[in-house]
């Protein structure tokens, strides 16, 4: 079966820390991949997209970045994290052109 | 460029009550829209879906969404709500025929009563 896995679930960096946070899925191939930020109010917000291995897409000039070294692993990366980057974090695939998007089940990132 | 708008920010019923969540999409070609539903401490899980065919779509747990092409609404009812359906609701759009991203609303929190 497909599944999606994302860690850590929680986590509390302090500002100025680097970041690294891992999505892998399972059970399909060449999927596209997405990574979205969730904040109170405003949605889920698109981030960065893949749709192939090396292929990033971003969507909007920020603090982070994103790589995809595997057809099934996705990494959200940042050098040096602001404030601002507090939010939770989700990772999503699909397989187009005709499905939705399966999450998983994000990571609740707090920069103190 | 593609935009959705959820104009209830929070909507607050009691149980047995109908619900209606609006959502209209700006985008100029076919599209595909779904809703999308967070329980409390779960992950986002797909409630319904439409791409082409008959308007009315059907999803789980008793929702449905009527695709009003007219309108560029995608609104989404139940006729009587449970205390379980409390939620935020994400409505998303995505072009048919162009990258597939999927683009969402600022989501809907509904709070259910007793």
């Amino acid at each position: 079966s497909q599944t999606i896995h994302q860690w850590p679930a929680t986590l509390v960096q302090p500002v100025g820390s680097p970041l690294s946070l891992e999505c892998t899925v399972e059970g399909t191939s060449n999927p596209n991949l997405y990574w979205y930020r969730q904040a109170a109010g405003r949605g889920l917000q698109l981030l960065f997209y893949s749709v192939g291995i090396g292929q990033i897409s971003s969507e909007v000039p920020q603090n982070l970045s994103a790589s995809r070294p595997q057809d099934r692993q996705f990494i959200l990366s940042s050098k040096k994290l602001l404030l601002s980057d507090s939010g939770f974090y989700l990772c999503a695939w699909s397989v187009p052109p005709r499905d939705g998007y399966t999450f998983g089940s994000g990571t609740r990132l707090t920069v103190v | 460029a593609q935009s959705v708008s959820q104009h209830n920010h929070h909507v607050i019923l009691s149980e047995a009550a109908s619900l209606e969540l609006g959502c209209n999409y700006s985008y100029g070609g076919t599209v595909n829209l779904f809703w999308y539903v967070q329980y409390p401490g779960q992950h986002l899980q797909l409630l319904l879906k439409y791409f082409s065919g008959d308007p009315l779509v059907k999803g789980i747990k008793g929702f449905e969404a009527e695709f009003i092409k007219s309108k560029f609404s995608f609104n989404l009812r139940k006729p009587s709500v449970q205390w379980s359906d409390t939620a935020e609701y994400f409505c998303a759009v995505r072009g048919a025929y162009n990258t597939d991203k999927l683009i969402f609303g600022t989501g809907t929190r509904l709070q259910v009563f007793p």
